[in-house]
């Protein structure tokens, strides 16, 4: 069985261009998540989709990252205009159920905001 | 709201040698879940473990072992006879279990086992 895949591994970009990342859960998987981890600092939780519907969003930064589920399968990261802030290793993962269950994390991308 | 804190930055042994990393956690509900993950050079974090609040067995597997103690809040991660294969970064995490699924982390420890 395929685990969760990241796109790309890495990526560089100028600050105030466009990035966008994708992430396609372990199939079968409703749950999906994506964290953030800035050098130096803890993982950080960004938002949960079960299924399409994002379920908590709680740990989005600000308007600049807007994440989408469409038809419930892969997602995307989207951060317009990116900031140098914004450079980090962002992770997604994916579950059957939630709440108390293991999630299973993809290798991440690196993003590096020059 | 919840915190884990691994005061271990970085940790060296021999291979061979035992070696426990440290997790402390904070939390205010009654049910609640602990994690350790591990992430190996190549970047991913692989589960090892899930333990429930209300579960303090301890654990092993193979080499490794978890000792879950509410009293002090804490779940200790030992590997026994640590080998080369082991150095990674490891992560403690914990997760309430009800209305908010999101996993907090520690910053992690980074492990190395020198030949």
């Amino acid at each position: 069985e395929a685990g969760v895949t990241q796109f790309p591994s890495h990526s560089v970009i100028e600050k105030g261009q466009t990035v966008t990342l994708r992430c396609d859960p372990i199939s079968g998987h409703d749950n999906l998540y994506w964290y953030r981890r800035v050098m130096g600092k803890e993982i950080k939780f960004l938002l949960h989709f079960v299924k399409e519907s994002k379920q908590d969003e709680s740990g989005m930064p600000n308007n600049r990252f807007l994440a989408e589920r469409t038809g419930g399968t892969y997602s995307t990261l989207k951060v317009q205009p990116a900031e140098l802030e914004d450079s980090g290793v962002y992770f997604c993962a994916s579950s059957p159920g939630a709440g108390g269950v293991e999630q299973y994390f993809g290798p991440g991308t690196r993003l590096t905001v020059t | 709201a919840q915190k884990v804190t691994q005061a271990q930055t970085e940790i060296s042994v021999v291979e061979k040698e035992d070696v426990t990393l440290d997790c402390v956690y904070e939390t205010r509900d009654t049910t609640y879940y602990l994690f350790w993950y591990k992430q190996p050079p190549s970047g991913e974090l692989v589960f090892l473990i899930r333990r429930n609040s209300f579960d303090e067995q301890n654990e092993i597997s193979g080499r490794y072992s978890w000792n879950f103690q509410k009293s002090t809040s804490s779940f200790n991660f030992t590997i026994t006879a640590s080998q080369v294969v082991d150095s990674a970064v490891y992560f403690c995490a914990a997760d309430s279990g009800a209305g908010s699924y999101q996993l907090t982390f520690g910053k992690g420890t980074k492990l190395s086992v020198i030949p």
